[in-house]
């Protein structure tokens, strides 16, 4: 069972990059490492997925090393608006249960962002 | 993306009686639909799965006669706390995916039950 491990809280000012990163000691060959955002009473918005090396969106990058045990979500230039908490999850996409435990798509505790102007 | 939608966004029910939130899948078909709940401050913790005209698999723990979960059509799940308790207030939060092949699961926006 994948297990993912984050920061439970980190603090930025706006304009820095923030590099997030996740601990998945245990993932398996057909895992995928999807990162999500929440904010406050509303429900997680998906950021970026990616299985090896880099891979970069209009929002942010994920770099992920040889290994897979590990991955960072990087974020550029943030803002106010990307104050949330930030959730690592890892699981096999064509697993019919992905998105449920069975199918290892399980949410840890997330790193909360806080970005001061 | 595929959006979702979850109704109401929010509700106020007294304790025994029973509340339906639904969760739509607004332009694709969803063939699994899962329901999270989430306490203030903690992490998403998944409730049920549940895959189109079939029965509701539930998380150990998660009582299936008290949360009655449907999932009648590829385009609509419900979810019904019954009985519902002060205990019972939460955020509940559904998500959807696609085909087998889809790599993204879609979250709606979730739904504030206050049981007072």
């Amino acid at each position: 069972l994948a297990k993912t491990t984050q920061p439970i809280s980190m603090d930025s000012y706006e304009g820095q990059e923030v590099n997030i990163t996740c601990s998945h000691n245990n993932i398996a060959t057909n895992d995928y490492i999807t990162w999500y955002q929440q904010f406050p009473s509303q429900g997680p918005r998906f950021i970026i997925q990616g299985y090896k090396t880099k891979v970069t969106n209009e929002v942010a990058s994920l770099f992920i090393p040889a290994d897979r045990k590990s991955s960072t979500l990087s974020l550029p230039r943030v803002s106010l608006s990307d104050t949330a908490v930030y959730y690592c999850l890892v699981g096999d996409p064509a697993d019919m249960n992905y998105g449920g435990s069975q199918g290892n798509l399980i949410f840890g505790k997330g790193t909360k962002l806080s970005v001061k102007p | 993306g595929a959006v979702v939608s979850q109704h109401p966004s929010r509700v106020i029910c007294k304790s025994g009686t029973s509340v339906k939130i639904e969760c739509r899948s607004l332009d694709f078909q969803a063939t699994t639909m899962f329901w999270y709940r989430q306490f203030p401050k903690q992490s998403l913790m998944l409730m049920a799965t549940s895959n189109e005209g079939s029965k509701a698999t539930y998380e150990q723990g998660v009582e299936k006669d008290k949360f009655l979960i449907n999932h009648a059509s590829l385009t609509l799940s419900t979810l019904t706390v019954t009985s519902a308790h002060p205990e019972d207030s939460s955020f509940y939060i559904c998500s959807a995916r696609g085909s087998r092949a889809s790599y993204e699961q879609y979250f709606g926006p979730g739904t504030r039950l206050t049981v007072t």
